[in-house]
């Protein structure tokens, strides 16, 4: 198993390019995340999707988009790329919404610059 | 909403122990788990309190009081390699699932 995949791992835009990260996971879990992680800041949660179908803004959603494209993959989006968005995004999944534990597998990462 | 707080820095030598508390406030509480992160990887779990008292692997253990809101890792025969950020993390709030994670603290074992 390659447990939770993400593309590019490095990334440079200029301020008004957009992009899609990308974020497959083989481990057949129903939620999957995308963090944004900045120094001192820790992990911040940008969108999640709890099951197939269904998305929900995390702490910092402004400027992102993302799409449940199965219950494999789930994409993020930068329609205009700003510098505040320079940053290491991470992607991770896990197996259920309910239940004792709910243990986070994260990718890892994309490290990305904008200029 | 849901804060935590973590101290920032922690050092050590090889060989001690060392203890990173984590104090939090959430509506609704359903876990503290300790995830930690090496410099340019990715966070990896380390574990999970459902319930109060101590939990062991290995050299690590992990302690939870829900009344106090309060937990704490311990990491005992520090090695170089357990030189790492680690970060707690809540289960709680209105969604179960979503995690809510503290800034991380960086050990570093020194020789």
């Amino acid at each position: 198993n390659a447990g939770v995949t993400q593309t590019p791992k490095f990334q440079v835009l200029k301020t008004g390019q957009s992009m899609t990260l990308q974020c497959a996971q083989d481990m057949n879990h129903n939620s999957m995340y995308w963090y944004r992680q900045d120094p001192g800041m820790g992990l911040r949660l940008i969108y999640y999707s709890a099951s197939e179908g269904t998305t929900d803004k995390g702490e910092v959603p402004n400027g992102y988009n993302v799409s449940r494209l199965n219950k494999r993959e789930f994409s993020l989006r930068l329609e205009s790329a700003a510098p505040s968005q320079t940053s290491v995004y991470f992607c991770a999944s896990s197996g259920g919404v309910s239940g004792r534990t709910d243990t986070q597998y994260f990718g890892p990462g994309t490290r990305l610059t904008v200029l | 909403g849901q804060s935590l707080e973590q101290p920032s820095e922690v050092t050590a030598v090889e060989g001690a122990i060392v203890q990173i508390n984590c104090t939090y406030q959430t509506s609704g509480f359903y876990g503290l788990s300790w995830y930690q992160q090496h410099d340019g990887g990715a966070p990896t779990f380390l574990s999970y309190n459902g319930l109060d008292g101590l939990e062991e692997t290995g050299r690590f253990s992990s302690f939870l009081s829900r009344s106090d809101s309060y937990g704490y890792l311990l990491l005992q025969e520090l090695q170089m390699k357990d030189s790492a950020s680690y970060f707690c993390a809540v289960k709680g709030g209105s969604t179960l699932g979503r995690l809510y994670f503290g800034r991380g603290t960086q050990l570093t074992v020194w020789p």
